[in-house]
């Protein structure tokens, strides 16, 4: 398995700001996602973080509220920007591991409540 | 879309085997079946996934029909702590995501 650490685990933030939740994985990964777990629904794909260039990002995201970054192979970010009450959502990174590929492994996730 | 249909919830007493079903008729001959669980308050767990062949692991078993049409994922001894939410994903292998359907809540009851 992998391990995935995501920062922070929750947070409280006001509407109109930004927040940047990291995800560092133990070793050396493949592929990276990001989920949206809205409260009491499934998992959504955000986008997709590709190494040393822009995300692919899924219909209904756009870069604009949702950059991210994937400057190395084991480490990415994904910024909220501007919040509003309806970001309010667990979001998710997910990998697959080098050597592993068949398996996505997911992190505990970022809690984030917006008021 | 998700491709998989599952039903909501499933009750199971303790001990007993919990067979979770899964429809997936329009699945695709190089895609694979995946079943994963969420525990309240963590990110999703890979249970298991197969092809077509019949698989078991140290978690489950899971039973593919031999048209590849449904699946069902058997917990031979549910406890407690299976109580989640089981998702079947049907996902071609290598580098793509998995999308997820709305699963099937299983309580694990005493």
């Amino acid at each position: 398995s992998a391990v995935i650490s995501q920062k922070p685990s929750r947070d409280i933030c006001q509407r109109g700001t930004s927040l940047t939740i990291q995800c560092q994985v133990d070793s050396q990964v493949t592929m990276m996602f990001w989920y949206r777990q809205q409260p009491g629904q499934s998992l959504t794909l955000i986008a997709t973080a590709n190494q040393g260039s822009e995300a692919t990002y899924e219909s209904g995201f756009v870069i604009d509220k949702f950059p991210i970054s994937r400057p190395n192979l084991t480490f990415s970010t994904l910024t909220v920007s501007n919040m509003s009450p309806e970001d309010s959502s667990i979001y998710l990174c997910s990998v697959s591991k080098t050597g592993e590929i068949e398996k996505l492994f997911f992190g505990s996730g970022t809690q984030l409540s917006v008021l | 879309d998700a491709k998989t249909t599952q039903p909501p919830s499933m009750d199971c007493a303790e001990g007993r085997a919990a067979n979770l079903p899964c429809n997936h008729s329009t699945i695709s001959g190089n895609e694979y079946v995946y079943w994963y669980r969420q525990i309240h308050s963590q990110g999703p767990q890979y249970i298991i996934h197969g092809l077509k062949n019949n698989e078991t692991n140290e978690m489950a078993s899971l039973i593919i029909t031999e048209d590849r049409k449904s699946s069902t994922l058997i917990l031979p001894h549910a406890t407690l702590r299976d109580t989640a939410v089981y998702y079947c994903i049907v996902r071609a292998t290598g580098n793509t995501p998995l999308v997820f359907g709305k699963g099937t809540r299983l309580s694990v009851i005493a």
